[in-house]
């Protein structure tokens, strides 16, 4: 059983354009949650989707950033007009429930923004 | 949000046991204790998790204070790929978002 899977592990922006990060959460697990660690800090919480649904997305910035998970497909996360306050490594994690179990983190995606 | 504090560094010796704590006073009763480990360059990788009992498991113990309002990471015998960041997590809101704190940098002596 493969892994939480992410791609690309690392990406290169100019300031102004738009970055696209994929997961593909564990095979069977409807839950994804998407997190962003600064460097040299701990991970924050960003938003917590279920399949083509929003439940939480209290830890994303208000302007630039959408995340979505379709119901085929990965889960995307989204960053319009970047800059480097978005330099950051953005983790995804899958779960099969909802509630406080076992999150399955991938191997992240390191944003650099030039 | 509920937050967690964690000392900044810990070393321990390898073979020995390694007594990682985690203050978090504004627990609430719905609030569980999880605890994740992350390596360089990687994601976290799940270590142990707790309501209000204490746990085992094949990597870890979780002692969890009577009051809650404190934890503690048992790893019985620390190795050298026990070296890592520890966080002390607590998952609010019904377990929907994670509230990482700072973390715990353990060193592991030869």
């Amino acid at each position: 059983n493969a892994g939480v899977m992410q791609n690309p592990r690392h990406l290169v922006r100019r300031r102004g354009q738009e970055a696209r990060l994929r997961c593909s959460p564990m095979k069977g697990h409807s839950h994804v949650y998407w997190y962003r660690q600064l460097p040299e800090e701990g991970l924050k919480f960003m938003v917590y989707l279920q399949k083509e649904n929003i439940i939480d997305e209290s830890g994303m910035p208000k302007e630039r950033f959408s995340a979505e998970f379709p119901k085929e497909g990965p889960s995307i996360l989204r960053i319009q007009q970047v800059v480097r306050g978005d330099s950051a490594a953005y983790f995804c994690a899958s779960s099969p429930f909802a509630g406080p179990y076992e999150q399955y983190f991938g191997p992240g995606t390191r944003l650099t923004v030039t | 949000d509920a937050k967690t504090t964690q000392p900044n560094s810990m070393e321990s010796n390898e073979e020995e046991p390694v007594h990682l704590p985690c203050n978090h006073s504004t627990i609430s009763g719905t609030d569980y204790i999880h605890w994740y480990r992350q390596l360089p360059s990687q994601g976290p990788e799940y270590v142990i998790h707790g309501l209000t009992s204490n746990v085992n498991n094949r990597m870890a113990s979780l002692a969890i204070a009577e009051d809650r309002k404190s934890s503690t990471l048992i790893l019985h015998r620390a190795t050298l790929r026990d070296a890592a960041v520890y966080y002390c997590i607590l998952s609010v809101n019904y377990g929907q978002n994670f509230v990482f704190g700072p973390g715990t940098r353990l060193s592991v002596l030869p």
